[in-house]
């Protein structure tokens, strides 16, 4: 069974610009959230998305957003970049919410000049 | 907001020790996960526990919750350098998978 992928695996973009992470879950996963993984803050929660409806959202400004399409697929989206966007952006998927266990993506490394 | 705090962040062992790894919070969690996270992949989910009091344990792990559900703690026995990664604990709520995570507690066991 294949894993999480996450598409690109590393990206360079600079200040100002916008991007966009894509991920495929597990096959018959139907949660999909995003976290952003910093040295100084951790591991982070952005969005829980499931049946295609955002379910949770974290903390971060509106410049973050996602969208899950009708096949589990995700995308997340962060315009005008900034240089704390700097970070590993996880993706991670889960067959029912409110379970806790999730299975991760390898990430998506962005680096913001 | 609901806080997890590991401890300790950093440890370096000889191979064959025992260690703890402690994870608290001041907020109860409805359920308390522990993942592994290697360098250039994601994390991976060692254990999940649910109940207050409870202790699962896997080969060398031995994994406990606390009480009242708001601390957690991982016990490795006779710790391999396979071992060696990056250790995170994670409550969940009452919000899906919305997850809190501790800072991580980074493990070396040298050979």
């Amino acid at each position: 069974k294949a894993g999480v992928t996450q598409t690109p695996r590393y990206l360079i973009k600079t200040r100002g610009q916008q991007v966009t992470l894509s991920c495929s879950p597990i096959s018959g996963h139907r949660s999909v959230s995003w976290y952003q993984q910093t040295p100084g803050q951790g591991l982070q929660f952005l969005f829980e998305y499931f049946s295609e409806t955002q379910r949770n959202k974290g903390n971060f400004p509106g410049r973050f957003s996602g969208r899950q399409f009708s096949n589990s697929r995700s995308e997340m989206n962060v315009s005008t970049l900034e240089l704390g966007d700097s970070a590993l952006y996880l993706c991670a998927s889960s067959p029912l919410s409110y379970t806790g266990e999730l299975f991760f993506g390898e990430g998506s490394r962005l680096t913001v000049l | 907001t609901q806080l997890l705090e590991q401890s300790p962040q950093f440890l370096s062992i000889q191979e064959g020790e025992n260690l703890t790894v402690y994870c608290n919070s001041s907020s109860v969690f409805s359920s308390l996960q522990w993942y592994r996270q290697e360098p250039g992949e994601g994390p991976v989910l060692l254990v999940t526990v649910v109940t207050g009091g409870e202790v699962k344990k896997l080969k060398r792990l031995t994994f406990q919750f606390g009480d009242a559900r708001k601390d957690s703690s991982l016990h490795i026995t006779a710790a391999q350098p396979g071992d060696t990664g990056l250790y995170l604990c994670a409550g969940a709520g009452n919000a899906g998978n919305m997850l809190t995570f501790g800072g991580g507690t980074r493990l070396m066991v040298k050979p």
